[in-house]
């Protein structure tokens, strides 16, 4: 099993609409939750990162973790055709950042 | 630009050769890291320097091989290259070994042919 699982996609949705990114994940012992955005031939940015459970917004972005569920999420609101990226979760685990697959989203005008 | 500088941008060699990929991590980052991304694999950690000391080893092969240097930059060497190795390698410093805003590099793409 790996430790962090993400639906590899693709997903396409129309600009403005609100897009949803998820994760799960094996280790309850992970504390550190973030959410990196790479665009083509680019390397990994990071977009957000939360600590244990609850929610954390930013602008049109709002990351959130269940960690009874192991389950942690991405919201993009009013999404516009620059947040057309590969969207990837990553957990801290001891001395490394874990990895989804990472979700290739594609907002059309 | 995150501030950690990776060369080659790209990378074309033969099958059973050598090579060596540079990183130069942010101004006062002390830890490297280097990931493999691949189109089936995604993101896979390969390993970690912490001030010139290996940290934590991920799925790093045998043939693969890392050090970080006094001044900091860090190199991967890859040997006995297969078609199987081609790939982009990324390279991440950041601050300390706990938790930290990882910033990478636009990485090398190496091509086995």
């Amino acid at each position: 099993q790996k430790e962090v699982e993400q639906d590899p996609g693709p997903l396409s949705v129309p600009e403005g609409a609100i897009v949803s990114l998820n994760c799960t994940y094996s280790n309850s012992a992970f504390q550190y939750f973030m959410w990196y955005r790479q665009y083509s031939r680019k390397g990994p940015e990071l977009l957000m990162y939360t600590y244990s459970s609850g929610n954390k917004e930013d602008g049109r972005f709002t990351a959130q973790v269940d960690k009874s569920s192991k389950y942690i999420s991405l919201f993009i609101r009013d999404s516009q055709p620059s947040d057309s990226a590969t969207y990837l979760c990553a957990i801290q685990g001891a001395q490394k950042l874990v990895f989804g697959q990472g979700t290739r989203l594609t907002i059309n005008p | 630009d995150s501030g950690v500088t990776q060369t080659p941008k790209h990378l074309i060699t033969a099958t059973g050769q050598r090579v060596t990929l540079r990183c130069s991590p942010r101004s006062g980052d002390l830890s490297v890291y280097w990931y493999q991304q691949s189109l089936d694999q995604g993101l896979q950690f390969l390993i970690q320097y912490y001030n010139g000391e290996e940290r934590a080893k991920g799925n790093i092969l045998e043939r693969f091989s890392a050090q970080q240097f006094p001044d900091l930059h860090s190199e991967l060497n890859l040997s006995s290259l297969e078609l199987g190795d081609s790939a982009l390698y990324f390279c991440a410093s950041s601050v300390t070994t706990g938790f930290s805003e990882a910033f990478f590099g636009q990485g090398t793409r190496l091509t086995v042919v």
